[in-house]
């Protein structure tokens, strides 16, 4: 089944560092793909999706290239901020599914 | 503001009691899904209301029961928690199903504890 891989955490970086988390995916189809960020205490809230290949999805300085080709979605920012740190999750849903799974999550530390 | 509500934020109950755990949007949206997360894990869809229609998954223990009275409710009851179903259990609405066009608004979460 579809299914979705991302890069463990945590991971801790120093504030105006650049971010990556990796993400991969698997499915039958051709899926939607998202980054869906949690702040503390909070529910997730949507970052950014894409709905085919190649379109970049981008919000508050984050970005991810929909990557056929290595079936990836990886998250990148340039320089992250303290307001940054959260768990990021990577997620799919195949198109006119009700199903959305998602990755385990990723969580960021942003110090100062 | 337009939010996704969840009640209590932390439930601590007794292995095999029944809990109820609660969920109220006032988006309006017609679609109502309850998700377990459990630690370091991906959130696991357990079902989804599409208005008064209770969809299951087909691996949701027959523990898990849902009952949405109105658009804007819906519950998660627990007939016998174990041990196992300590867990945050996320909330989540859509204006429609499809989900690769449709964001999903989520809860805070309630977190579960089974003693």
């Amino acid at each position: 089944g579809d299914s979705v891989t991302q890069m463990e955490g945590p991971v801790t970086l120093s504030e105006e560092a650049f971010l990556t988390i990796n993400c991969t995916y698997t499915a039958t189809g051709y899926p939607s793909l998202f980054w869906y960020v949690q702040y503390p205490g909070e529910g997730l809230q949507l970052l950014l999706k894409a709905t085919k290949a190649d379109d970049k999805g981008s919000n508050k300085g984050f970005e991810a290239t929909y990557r056929k080709e290595t079936t990836s979605f990886h998250l990148e920012k340039g320089s992250v901020q303290v307001s940054d740190s959260a768990v990021y999750f990577c997620a799919l849903a195949e198109n006119n599914n009700n199903d959305m799974r998602f990755g385990a999550g990723t969580r960021l530390t942003v110090k100062p | 503001d337009a939010m996704v509500i969840q009640n209590p934020r932390y439930q601590v109950t007794q292995f095999g009691k029944p809990v109820t755990l609660s969920c109220s949007q006032t988006l309006n949206h017609n679609v109502m899904y309850w998700y377990q997360q459990k630690s370091s894990q991906a959130p696991k869809l357990l079902f989804h209301y599409y208005d008064k229609d209770f969809n299951n998954e087909a691996d949701t223990p027959d523990n898990f029961q849902s009952r949405r009275p109105n658009t804007s409710f819906c519950f998660l009851d627990i007939r016998s928690p174990g041990l196992g179903d300590a867990a945050m259990y996320l909330c989540a609405t859509s204006r429609e199903r499809a989900a690769s066009y449709n964001e999903q608004f989520f809860g805070p979460g309630t977190r579960l504890t089974v003693l």
